[in-house]
């Protein structure tokens, strides 16, 4: 089942924060966060694991709340560069036989 | 390190027609899978591929087919095209079967059919 992504769109100005959301009404194994500029592949930011465990890029921030099957992706002071589609994908099972299910994406517009 | 390629970059048939789409993996990533994502909306799983052995199917019809060679690259068919098949069409790669690994997508493959 498709995750519920929030908002679907944001306006900022250069060097204001914004929090994405990400809900699942499944279980999950994992959350994995990407930004997919307009035209371009989606380039990975994070993967969030049950147990705790994060992988991702220094300047990204997210958490992963277990038992709400929910997960936030954090960009603080944000650049230009921010601006894109944020999409989260979750993994229920963990083997990969399901593939990721990717949300609807937010739209990120920073101004300068 | 060179990340993931796909070709061809941009591909137009017409309905009924037959398509191959090729990705090579990042060195030593062994794992590929196959994601459709059509305008507006985010990737949707098609297949992936572990040690040349297909471990997970999308909810996508028969015409799709793809199998991974012995050097860890792999081909995406579709048969019989319709015009509902125009999407960008992505390859992405991690070290191992599992998703407690990264992913890491190429460019791309945009199918148009008319």
């Amino acid at each position: 089942q498709q995750p519920v992504q929030s908002p679907q769109a944001v306006i900022l100005r250069e060097g204001e924060d914004a929090v994405i959301n990400c809900s699942s009404s499944k279980a999950l194994y994992s959350v994995h966060w990407y930004r997919q500029k307009h035209g371009e592949a989606p380039v990975f930011l994070m993967i969030l694991l049950k147990g705790g465990e994060q992988k991702g890029h220094e300047k990204i921030s997210a958490s992963f709340n277990e038992k709400k099957q929910q997960s936030s992706l954090y960009l603080t002071a944000s650049q230009l560069s921010y601006s894109g589609t944020y999409f989260c994908g979750t993994d229920e099972a963990g083997g990969g036989a399901d593939g990721l299910t990717f949300g609807k994406g937010t739209h990120l517009i920073i101004q300068p | 390190d060179a990340g993931v390629t796909q070709s061809p970059t941009h591909l137009i048939k017409t309905r009924g027609q037959h398509v191959t789409l090729r990705c090579s993996p990042i060195s030593g990533h062994k794992s590929v899978s196959w994601y459709q994502q059509v305008l507006g909306q985010g990737p949707q799983f098609i297949f992936q591929y572990y040690e040349k052995e297909e471990r997970g199917r999308g909810n996508f019809p028969d015409r799709f087919s793809a199998r991974q060679f012995p050097n860890y690259s792999s081909e995406l068919n579709v048969n019989a095209l319709l015009l509902g098949d125009s999407a960008l069409y992505l390859c992405a790669s991690s070290p191992h079967g599992g998703y407690g690994n990264e992913q890491f997508f190429g460019p791309g493959t945009r199918l148009t059919v008319l």
